[in-house]
């Protein structure tokens, strides 16, 4: 069975620490993805890697960064965590590319519960 | 430029009932379109999804879509609601754009089944 996990599922941080959400796919899959999740506001893209070491900017990047120096491991990292970064943070993996059965379907880690006090 | 809009953030049915989630969308290419779903203190899985030949999509736990073009629509449908279709319902539509994927979210929709 295919499998994106997240390291942590709830995490309690102070303002000013950094924060490292890591994500681990089995599928061998190309893209990854790093979404906010707020009530109200649906899904916001965060960044997205389309492969080992390259990154792009989605809709919403400020404060975050993020690495991927593995194909199944994508890390989301808070350089100092804001109150206002309390959220819902979602992995999702996909498949590179058109065709071959590829729709763009995501697949979606549990989802990691970010609190900054 | 694309983008979702879910009409209603939240839904209420009585058990039994039909349920209907509107869905419409806006792509400047032939779009993909999904319907995940979420549950309390979960990640999305996937309901359902369109990409081409038939625009009747059927899913799982007996929950369909069609989508019409002319309508820029995919909206959800379950016969009758059961207790357990409580959750958070998300539709989305993917598409390729300067060689990336594009996925983009609506708001999202509650479904509370009343017994």
């Amino acid at each position: 069975d295919v499998k994106v996990t997240q390291s942590s599922r709830y995490l309690v941080k102070r303002t000013g620490e950094k924060v490292f959400l890591e994500c681990v796919q089995d599928m061998d899959h190309e893209n990854m993805f790093w979404y906010r999740q707020d009530p109200g506001l649906g899904l916001r893209l965060i960044y997205f890697s389309y492969d080992v070491k390259m990154k792009e900017k989605g809709d919403i990047p400020e404060g975050y960064s993020v690495s991927r120096e593995k194909k199944e491991r994508f890390s989301l990292i808070l350089e100092s965590a804001s109150t206002n970064q309390t959220s819902m943070y979602l992995c999702a993996s996909s498949l590179e590319g058109l065709g071959h059965g590829n729709t763009g379907e995501l697949f979606f880690g549990e989802g990691s519960r970010l609190t900054v006090l | 430029a694309q983008s979702v809009t879910q009409l209603g953030s939240h839904v209420s049915v009585s058990e039994g009932a039909l349920v209907l989630l509107r869905c419409n969308y806006s792509s400047s290419v032939p779009p993909y379109l999904f319907w995940y779903v979420q549950y309390p203190n979960q990640g999305l899985q996937l309901l359902l999804k369109y990409t081409t030949g038939a625009t009747l999509v059927k899913g799982i736990n007996g929950f369909e879509a069609e989508f019409k073009k002319s309508e820029t629509s995919f909206h959800l449908t379950k016969p009758s609601a059961h207790m357990s279709d409580a959750a958070e319902y998300f539709c989305a539509v993917s598409s390729y754009s300067g060689g990336y994927q594009k996925v983009t979210f609506g708001t999202g929709t509650k479904l509370q089944v009343i017994p």
